[in-house]
């Protein structure tokens, strides 16, 4: 159980153009969900935080009107980069967790953003 | 600032060997932290948490530790096996678990 999935798993699109990205929990209604950014040998960084039904929270530095995030459903979120720049070229990785205290984020696989 | 450290960027061992990795945070107090495993262009998959008043953790051949003292985590993998390579991120949260932050993670390379 727990599974998470995003789609698509790596795309590449030219310089200012958006794209979307989905972030789906398949067996398990997800009441926040989380983006993260990672950029190779680097780990991590928190972009937003996501609950259903209500608007994004974006970490300092995270341009909000940059990375358009809407969690219409419980089951799903979609993170949409617009007008995206090579310098945006990086894994992007959603997870979400299983209800209010809950201790554990399900991750998704990942989806690689190339912009040429 | 909050900082998270994690021993070594990368770290080979021998086949059947103890592998131990090390999480160190500054300016932090965290309420659990969070061990994860990420393979290459793979996300992060949950392995343990351990809260700020736990002292050690075990699962299978996993065993984590939590010193909120000396404001650090050891993760241990016991007989360690050439599919225990992988990069291994450990994570801090204050309360709520939920929002985490992440370290920089190890690269194990476990040699057969």
């Amino acid at each position: 159980g727990a599974v998470v999935s995003q789609h698509p798993s790596w795309v590449i699109c030219k310089s200012g153009t958006s794209v979307k990205i989905e972030c789906r929990s398949l067996d398990f209604q997800a009441t926040t969900m989380f983006w993260y950014r990672q950029f190779p040998k680097q780990s991590l960084m928190l972009m937003a935080t996501s609950n259903e039904g209500s608007k994004a929270t974006y970490e300092q530095g995270v341009e909000k009107d940059k990375f358009l995030i809407n969690h219409a459903s419980l089951t799903l979120s979609t993170l949409t980069v617009t007008s995206a720049h090579p310098e945006d070229s990086s894994f992007y990785i959603c997870s979400a967790i299983q209800g209010a205290g809950a201790d554990t984020q399900y991750f998704g696989p990942g989806t690689r953003l190339t912009v040429l | 600032s909050q900082k998270i450290e994690q021993n070594s960027e990368a770290l080979n061992i021998q086949e059947g060997k103890t592998a131990t990795l090390t999480c160190n945070y500054t300016n932090y107090s965290p309420a659990y932290l969070q061990w994860y495993r990420q393979d290459p262009g793979r996300g992060p998959v949950f392995l343990l948490l351990i809260r700020e008043n736990e002292k050690e953790k075990r699962k299978e051949r996993l065993k984590v530790t939590f010193d909120t003292t000396l404001k650090q985590s050891l993760f241990h993998i016991t007989a360690s096996q050439p599919a225990d390579s992988a990069t291994y991120l450990c994570a801090l949260g204050s309360g709520g678990y939920q929002k985490v932050t992440f370290g920089t993670g190890t690269k194990l390379q476990v040699i057969p």
